[in-house]
C-alpha cells in the first residue's frame, strides 16, 4: 500500500541549530514533492516544491533534498528560530490525480 | 499571492443540524477545489475533490449524502455537513491548485473548526 511517513512525530532543538526533518514514501512515483508548514488551528502554508530531477532546492534558510532512489526527502531549517516552531508536512501528488496526499507531520519546537 | 478565504473559522452546532462551510478563491479562478478533514494530532485526509460545474469525487469511506459539496462557480465551493453528529467534529480545510503557477503550489483556506454538541 502507499505510505508517506515522517519518522519523527516531534523534534525539539535549540535556537540557532539546524533542524532536519525526514519524509519517506512507499509505492509512489512522484513527479515532485512538497513541504508545508502548519500552525495550530490554521491551514497549511506552501514552503517548497522539489521535482524528481532536482537533488536539492533552497529558499532562504530552508533546504530540501529529494532522493528518488531512497524514496526520501530531507527538509532542513538552518539557524532555527523559535518562530520556526510549527508542524511541517510533506506531501505528494498521486499518479493520475491532482490532490495532495500528506505525511503525518513533524511538530518542531525550537527552544530559545 | 493566491488566496483562498474560508468561512466560518469555527462553528458549534447541535447534533442533527446542518452546517455549511464556504471557500472562495479571491484573486484567481479555481476550477478544482479539494476538501480535507483533520482530526487532532493527525494529518490532513482528503475527503473529496470538487470541480466547477460537475459532481464532486469522494474518497472511499466518505459519505456523499452526508458531506454535500457544491462548486457552482469558479470562485466558490461549499461543503455542507448534513445531520451532524459529534463524531463529525473536526477541522475542515479547503484547498485549490493555483492555475499557471509553475511550481504547482496549492493554496489552503484557514480551516473551519466544527464542534457538534
Amino acid at each position: 500500500s502507499q505510505k508517506i511517513e515522517q519518522n519523527s512525530e516531534a523534534l525539539n532543538i535549540q535556537e540557532g541549530k539546524t533542524a532536519t526533518l525526514t519524509c519517506n514514501y512507499t509505492n509512489y512515483s512522484p513527479a515532485y514533492l512538497q513541504w508545508y508548514r502548519q500552525d495550530p488551528g490554521r491551514g497549511p502554508v506552501f514552503l517548497l516544491l522539489i521535482r524528481e530531477n532536482e537533488k536539492e532546492k533552497r529558499k532562504e534558510r530552508l533546504k530540501v533534498t529529494f532522493d528518488t532512489t531512497l524514496k526520501q526527502s530531507l527538509f532542513h531549517i538552518t539557524a532555527s528560530q523559535p518562530a520556526d516552531s510549527a508542524t511541517y508536512l510533506c506531501a505528494l501528488v498521486n499518479t493520475g490525480r491532482r490532490a495532495l496526499t500528506f505525511g503525518s507531520g513533524t511538530r518542531l519546537q525550537v527552544q530559545p | 499571492g493566491a488566496v483562498v478565504s474560508q468561512h466560518p473559522s469555527w462553528v458549534i452546532c447541535k447534533s442533527g443540524t446542518s452546517v455549511k462551510i464556504e471557500c472562495r478563491s479571491l484573486d484567481f479562478q479555481a476550477t478544482t477545489m479539494f476538501w480535507y478533514r483533520q482530526f487532532p494530532k493527525q494529518s490532513l485526509m482528503l475527503m473529496a475533490t470538487s470541480n466547477e460545474g460537475s459532481k464532486a469525487t469522494y474518497e472511499q469511506g466518505v459519505e456523499k449524502d452526508k458531506f454535500l459539496i457544491n462548486h457552482a462557480s469558479l470562485t466558490l465551493s461549499t461543503l455542507t455537513v448534513t445531520s451532524a453528529h459529534p463524531e463529525d467534529s473536526s477541522f475542515y480545510i479547503c484547498s485549490a491548485a493555483v492555475p499557471g503557477q509553475g511550481n504547482y503550489g496549492y493554496t489552503f483556506g484557514s480551516g473551519t473548526r466544527l464542534t457538534v454538541v
